[in-house]
């Protein structure tokens, strides 16, 4: 089974700030790397499919990047509606699983 | 626009099977091009894949419970179905089902339409 890390588990940021998530496979997934935000109470959200495409409606200060096993999430400034918990999953292969994800706090 | 909710009992009794209903709507089960997917999320904690059904009949679960579930779709009732048996206190937990509505997200298994989610909670 393909495990999934993440970094940092929290991390707490004021708005305007530049945010990266890192996503670290334990093999090469390739592309096949989605990023999804999740609020409290509420369903998982995509953000992002194959590494960098964003999904309809996803702001563009949201960017993805990397291949094989290391993969980031960047936020370019960050925003109010931002502070939420975000999870990596891979697409390789079953079975399909998320990193532990990473909470975005306010500072 | 398919859109799906999640349905069945929020409370099952240890050692019984837990049994949990996705209907879609706005879109057609029987198609070709989606995977029917089921997720949960105990309180406080992380995501886990459970599995998913595709094609005519395919399924692929995770390992660690694949003894014990079943997915299912039931095309004339545009529903697919969980079924989680022998549960214990480690199923409780938030259950999503999901899918794919967009080529992209369904080429990367990317999930980009899901339920609300349905609390259950295994208890006596």
């Amino acid at each position: 089974d393909i495990q999934m890390t993440q970094s940092p588990s929290s991390l707490s940021v004021s708005i305007g700030d530049r945010v990266t998530i890192t996503c670290r496979a334990s093999q090469s997934i390739g592309s096949y790397l989605n990023w999804y935000q999740q609020k409290p109470g509420k369903a998982p959200k995509l953000l992002m499919y194959a590494v960098s495409s964003l999904q309809n409606g996803v702001p563009s200060r949201f960017s993805g990047s990397g291949s094989g096993t290391d993969f980031t999430l960047t936020i370019s400034s960050l925003q109010s509606e931002d502070f939420a918990t975000y999870y990596c999953q891979h697409g390789y292969s079953a079975p399909f699983t998320f990193g532990p994800g990473t909470k975005v706090q306010i500072k | 626009q398919v859109q799906l909710q999640e349905s069945g009992p929020g409370l099952v009794k240890p050692s019984q099977t837990l049994s949990l209903t996705c209907t879609v709507s706005g879109g057609s089960i029987s198609s070709g091009s989606h995977y029917w997917s089921w997720m949960r999320q105990p309180a406080g904690k992380g995501l886990e894949w459970i599995g998913r059904f595709y094609g005519s009949g395919n399924t692929d679960y995770n390992p660690s419970l694949r003894s014990r579930v079943t997915i299912s779709v039931d095309t004339s009732k545009t529903q697919f179905s969980l079924r989680l048996t022998s549960v214990t206190a480690a199923d409780t937990a938030v259950y999503y089902c999901a899918t794919n509505a967009a080529d992209g997200a369904y080429f990367y298994y990317a999930m980009d339409v899901w339920g609300q989610g349905t609390t259950v909670t295994v208890s006596s």
